[in-house]
């Protein structure tokens, strides 16, 4: 079973708007990571927040964790174009060496 | 520049048939993983390597098997015991100590005729 959730599967905004795709997962962790997919492309890291951290930034990124709900958000301010791939959650679980990653959402941005 | 390079890029195979995904790293990381990525299920993970000549089943190892006997090289064999290989595989490396990001090759498609 998939240790983090992402929400929603699939998303369209037009150019310009806000992107937010949220991640829920179940067990405690030590930090939790996104990622960007291009089609038929390897995976890019875009981000990591640690599990003491509420909050962080990077560029146009913003991402928030709440240990108490077991969540993360992934907000991308004006969005672009270039923005259209698909982003996945992935977490670092304590007292384990593997990353778990989510099932992705897929982000359409419209020119 | 340093990354990593998987091949072949896609791949065809008859039932029956084994086949050997390459993944090589010049990042000098030692550890080093292979997923799997269907549509709509995310990555899940086959196999990983933290040392040379010492690597670990992950979620979904059966029917695949990986060698580790240089740090920059992790090669992945779909056997025929593997009912269902159609995919996209990626492979990813990290370093030993650090945040664990991941960094991912370009991923093989490889496909059951």
């Amino acid at each position: 079973s998939q240790q983090g959730e992402e929400d929603p599967q699939a998303l369209s905004i037009q150019e310009g708007e806000n992107a937010t795709m949220n991640c829920s997962y179940k067990t405690s962790i030590n930090n939790l990571q996104w990622y960007r997919q291009n089609s038929g492309r390897g995976l890019v890291h875009l981000i990591l927040i640690r599990s003491n951290e509420r909050e962080k930034h990077s560029g146009r990124l913003r991402v928030t964790l709440d240990t108490s709900k077991k969540s993360s958000s992934l907000l991308i301010t004006a969005s672009r174009a270039a923005d259209t791939a698909s982003y996945f959650c992935a977490t670092k679980i304590v007292g384990n060496e593997k990353l778990t990653f989510g099932t992705g959402t897929r982000l359409t941005i419209i020119p | 520049d340093g990354g990593i390079t998987q091949s072949p890029k896609y791949l065809f195979r008859k039932e029956g048939q084994n086949v050997t995904l390459s993944c090589e790293q010049n990042l000098n990381h030692d550890a080093m993983y292979w997923y799997r990525q269907d549509p709509g299920q995310g990555l899940r993970l086959i196999y990983y390597s933290q040392i040379v000549n010492d690597f670990q089943k992950g979620d979904i190892a059966e029917g695949y098997s990986v060698s580790r006997e240089k740090k920059e090289s992790f090669p992945l064999t779909v056997t025929s015991a593997q009912k269902n290989p159609t995919a996209f595989y990626l492979c990813a490396s990290r370093t030993g100590v650090g945040t664990g990001e991941l960094f991912f090759g370009e991923g093989s498609r490889l496909t059951v005729l």
